[in-house]
């Protein structure tokens, strides 16, 4: 089983609709998640921290975590077509170790 | 705030050679890590430095190795390059192992 999965997608949404991204990860200790947005040709840009349980907004993005399912999970409310990028999922198993990334879903939002 | 700059941005070797990349993380960030980033492989981790100590190594060859200096800078080596190193080479560095990362903008290797 690998460590941080994710759909690779593509996930295609309409402009000003809800895009739904998830993760599930293998290791229940697991302490801290993140989310990343790369643009094609470029580098990975941290978007949303997310380290207990619960919701956590910034923006038009909320970021959500379930320990007990080991799910994490971002929607970016009102998509719009410069959203279309590969979001990554990166999980620190335990502190002090690196961090795992996902394959990364591709959105797509359609004008 | 200066971001962090990876040098050269882009390299072609030939088989055989070696390279050096180098990082410049943010200033007053002491992890300095670096990912090989492929189209089928994705993210994978190749080594994190914090305070000139190697702490974390993933599975990649010997072939692969880095260092970290007392200003943080960092340098990644790859002796006897193969087709298969060619990738996408990026820098992250954070304040802490809790902290996200903040990424260079890489450095593409092409391996002919």
């Amino acid at each position: 089983q690998k460590e941080v999965e994710q759909n690779s997608g593509p996930l295609s949404v309409p402009e000003g609709a809800i895009a739904s991204l998830n993760c599930t990860y293998s290791d229940r200790g697991s302490q801290s998640f993140f989310w990343y947005r790369q643009y094609s040709g470029k580098s990975p840009e941290l978007i949303m921290s997310i380290y207990s349980n619960g919701d956590k907004e910034d923006g038009r993005f909320t970021a959500q975590l379930n320990k007990a399912s080991q799910y994490v999970s971002l929607l970016i409310r009102d998509s719009q077509p410069s959203d279309s990028a590969t979001y990554l999922c990166a999980v620190n198993m335990k502190y002090g170790q690196n961090f795992v990334f996902g394959p990364g879903t591709r959105l797509s939002v359609l004008p | 705030k200066a971001g962090v700059t990876q040098t050269p941005r882009y390299l072609i070797k030939t088989r055989g050679q070696q390279v050096t990349l180098s990082c410049s993380p943010i200033s007053g960030h002491r992890s300095v890590s670096w990912y090989q980033q492929t189209p089928g492989q994705g993210l994978q981790f190749l080594f994190e430095y914090f305070s000139e100590t190697q702490r974390n190594k993933g599975n990649f060859p010997g072939r692969f190795s880095g260092r970290q200096f007392s200003n943080s800078r960092s340098e990644m080596n790859v002796s006897t390059l193969e087709l298969g190193d060619s990738a996408l080479y990026l820098c992250a560095s954070s304040l802490t192992s809790a902290d996200g990362y903040t990424f260079g903008s890489g450095t593409r290797l092409t391996v002919v």
